[in-house]
Order: C-alpha cells, then structure tokens, then sequence
C-alpha cells in the first residue's frame, strides 16, 4: 500500500495568518497518463469530508481562492491563506494513484 | 442536486454482518465515468478507503477486508450497498458513501455517514 505521511499532525493559526501542510507519498503517484493523482480534503467539526483540491493543484468547485496546492511526484503542500474561521478542521491528503487507496493520518488546523 | 445517504443496521454483535444502503440523487449509477465508494472513519481516527463501485459494474475492494467485503447496486433505485462479514470491534466506525468523478478523479459529494458500533 502507497503510505501518506502528513506533517504536522496539528498547527495553530493566527486568523489572517496563512498556513501550510505537508503530504509525503511512499511512492511517485504520477501515473503514466501524465495526472498526479493527489487530492486534498477538509473535514470541519462533525461534518463529512469535502474536496479542496484535486491533481495537486486544481481548485475544487465553490472552494476559496486562498487554498492552494502545490509539489509533484512525492511531495505535496497545501497552503492556506488568510486563515479564516471557517478552515478549522482535519485535513487529509489522499492518493488516488492505486487501489487501496489511502488517506494521510490528518492535520489538525485550530485557531490562536 | 447531489445527494447521498447511508442507512443500516447500528448496531451489531462480533460475527455478524453489516449490511449498509447508500441512496443517491442528482445523478445515475448508469452515467459513465460515475462511481460510488464506501469509506470508514473510526471515531477520532482517520479515514480509510473500502471499496467502490462503477457504471460498467467495475469494482475495487481494499485487500485488507477482500474476504470480508462485498459492494453491489441497485441502479434503478439509485442506491449502492455494502456488506461486511463477520465483524468485530474494529469495524466500528462511522461509515460514509461518496461519489466518485473518475475524469477527474475524485470523490466529489459524500453523504452524512452512518455509525456503525459492534459490540457484545
């Protein structure tokens, strides 16, 4: 199985400051179709996951322009500027590359 | 409108089996390049990916529950279904039903999620 090492497992952020996270694939997840098969998800308190970026870098639908994503190969950050309230919760990396698929242990982001 | 929703059994005794139903609106298992995918979570833990299942009736299942697992669905009633083999402790979890866009890949809409303890 593709194992996915977040870091950190928890950051506390100033509103209006920005933050970043990390993911870290045991394996390369460009496949040989070219895509990065990457995403990012947030779950806020007692809510169900919901996509923020998929293919490292692409913008879900009706998410914030202050998330971004970036890396290639087996390193992936996803940043977020001017934290905000709202974006309290776990992040997850995931990797769609290869079946089972598998989900980074979680990077809890509260408020200072 | 996309929407999901898990039902079934809550709660349940080593051995037995859970049996979960994910009802869906706003788009057909008939679709190509649509799926359904099952996740759990236990409780304050993280999330772990199960099996899914496609238009063309492709399936992927997670090896470490292949013996276990089987995903099926009803496409004329919209709903997909999970059913998990003689459970124990460590099935008890919240378990969610997503769809999966397969260009791009993604699981794009996920339901409220079901919790599922096992417990003697």
């Amino acid at each position: 199985d593709i194992m996915m090492t977040q870091s950190p497992l928890s950051v506390a952020v100033t509103p209006g400051e920005s933050a970043s996270i990390s993911c870290r694939s045991s394996k390369s997840l460009l496949h040989s179709d070219g895509i990065t098969y990457l995403s990012w998800y947030l779950q806020r308190p007692e809510k169900s996951p919901q996509l923020l970026i998929y293919q490292i870098s692409n913008l879900a639908s009706g998410v914030s322009g202050r998330f971004s994503g970036s890396g290639s190969g087996t390193d992936f950050t996803l940043k977020i500027s001017r934290v905000e309230t709202e974006d309290v919760g776990i992040y997850y990396c995931v990797q769609f590359l290869e079946v089972p698929y598998t989900f980074g242990a979680g990077t809890k982001l509260e408020l200072k | 409108q996309v929407t999901l929703k898990e039902s079934g059994t809550g709660i349940l005794q080593p051995s037995q089996a859970l049996s979960l139903t994910c009802s869906f609106s706003g788009f057909s298992l008939s679709t190509t390049g649509i799926c359904v995918t099952w996740i759990r979570q236990p409780s304050g833990k993280g999330l772990e990916w199960l099996a899914d299942i496609c238009w063309d009736d492709g399936k992927g299942c997670n090896p470490s529950l292949k013996n276990r697992l089987s995903i099926s669905k009803d496409t004329s009633n919209n709903q997909a279904f999970l059913k998990i083999t003689s459970v124990d402790t460590a099935d008890t979890a919240t378990y969610y039903c997503a769809r999966v866009s397969i260009t791009p890949y993604y699981f794009d809409y996920w339901g409220q999620g079901v919790m599922v303890t096992v417990s003697s």
